[in-house]
């Protein structure tokens, strides 16, 4: 079992939906959970990030954690066409920096 | 600031041949990697330098070499390409600050070898 699980879609939504992205991760130490944005042929972006569990909201998007399921959700409300990319989670524990990274979800939002 | 610059943008390479692949930072950060991205299998880490002076392997080291040349500049090997290098290396670059370790990275080299 591979340590960061993501379902690599693709995900096609039309304008205006709201879009649960997500992954599952088997490592307990997990502490930090980010999701990066990659546009086409473009580097990652950091786009949330989460210490421990919880909610984090930061405009249209809301990044959760749930510890108890190792389970972490990125929520894109009121999608747009600009929010089509790449999304790949990603984590880390607390004694380390390097970053475990899921195999990202391609997201396509339709006008 | 340019943020994490990555030289050259493309790349075409025969089986065998050898060639460096160029990062540099302006952000004065410690950390720096080199990862590799493949259709369906997500950023993985080749290698990573938590400071001037050290290199420690990641996922997938075979087959490259790094050198951290100072701060700003890590620069990763391919000695004799195989087929099995073809793919998008991105370079990045990090500090911690206060337990967030955002790592800001270049717009990747995208490499085919024939």
């Amino acid at each position: 079992q591979k340590e960061v699980e993501q379902d690599p879609g693709p995900l096609s939504v039309p304008e205006g939906a709201i879009v649960s992205l997500n992954c599952t991760y088997s490592n307990s130490a997990f502490q930090y959970f980010m999701w990066y944005r990659q546009y086409s042929r473009k580097g990652p972006e950091l786009l949330m990030y989460t210490y421990s569990s919880g909610n984090k909201e930061d405009g249209r998007f809301t990044a959760q954690v749930d510890k108890s399921s190792k389970y972490i959700s990125l929520f894109i409300r009121d999608s747009q066409p600009s929010d089509s990319a790449t999304y790949l989670c990603a984590m880390r524990g607390g004694g380390s920096e390097k970053l475990v990274f899921g195999k990202g979800t391609k997201l396509t939002v339709n006008p | 600031n340019a943020g994490v610059t990555q030289t050259p943008k493309f790349q075409v390479l025969k089986t065998g041949q050898s060639m460096t692949l160029q990062c540099a930072q302006d952000m004065n950060h410690n950390s720096m990697y080199w990862y590799r991205q493949d259709p369906g299998m997500g950023l993985r880490l080749i290698y990573y330098s938590a400071s001037e002076g050290t290199t420690d392997k990641g996922e997938v080291p075979n087959g490259y070499n790094v050198s951290r040349l100072n701060k700003r500049e890590f620069s990763l090997r391919l000695e004799s390409a195989a087929p099995s290098q073809t793919s998008v290396y991105f370079c990045a670059s990090s500090e911690m600050t206060g337990g967030l370790n955002e790592q800001f990275f270049g717009p990747g080299t995208r490499l085919t070898v024939l």
